[in-house]
């Protein structure tokens, strides 16, 4: 059964800081989303990593694939109080194409 | 920016009642999907479905979940008869390949 573990599952941080999340899946899987959920909102796709060693930025989020270690990294750059929100990595089931496996999501605080 | 629509936003019902949860996916994808999220929970996959039927379904997809896609625009999740533990956010999503999903705002069903 395909695992994933997401931590930390909760963190406050302070504006202007950098942080890491981590995601970690326990089988094989090249294909790997980051989403990001506002309280009583959809899920809004942030990044899709289709390979090992894939490397996507976008703004002051920036995310990384290790098919090999199977992780994931979303990497926060400089937060800012917008960036507040609850961020989940999924994975695709290797061969499937049919079904995301998500980790149970990390709730990021942000402090003016 | 094509969007997929979900309704209704949210539904009440009594338990053993019927749901049926309506979804417009984007129009050239070819790939549908629905997913739940119980409060402050993680996601979780029920089904998938392409080329008219159904390509994979998760244990919680039980024989109360039906879904159809009746005249090539709706896609829709039946449950037959409402337990008090199916109230969560359920989620379509869709895709025009074999990655890049789009989720819709969700509709909340609470069973009462």
């Amino acid at each position: 059964e395909l695992k994933v573990e997401q931590n930390p599952l909760f963190l406050s941080m302070q504006e202007g800081k950098n942080y890491t999340i981590y995601c970690n899946y326990s089988t094989t899987s090249d294909r790997l989303y980051w989403y990001r959920q506002d309280p009583g909102k959809s899920l809004e796709s942030l990044f899709v990593l289709l390979s090992n060693g894939a490397v996507k930025q976008e703004g002051r989020l920036m995310a990384s694939l290790d098919t090999k270690a199977r992780l994931s990294t979303l990497h926060i750059t400089a937060a800012v109080h917008d960036l507040s929100a609850t961020y989940f990595c999924a994975v695709d089931v290797s061969g499937s194409n049919y079904q995301l496996i998500w980790g149970a999501g990390t709730k990021l605080i942000i402090k003016p | 920016e094509p969007e997929v629509t979900q309704t209704p936003s949210h539904q009440v019902t009594q338990m053993g009642q019927e749901v049926i949860l309506r979804c417009v996916p984007i129009s050239n994808h070819l790939y549908f999907y629905w997913y739940r999220q119980i409060l402050g929970q993680k996601v979780e996959f029920l089904v998938s479905f392409y080329n008219n039927e159904i390509s994979e379904k998760s244990e919680i997809f039980d024989d109360q979940f039906s879904v159809e896609r009746p005249d090539g625009s709706n896609f829709t999740l039946k449950i037959r008869s409402t337990k008090l533990e199916d109230s969560a956010m359920y989620f379509c999503a869709s895709s025009r390949n074999t990655y890049g999903y789009t989720f819709g705002s969700g509709t909340r069903l609470t069973v009462v």
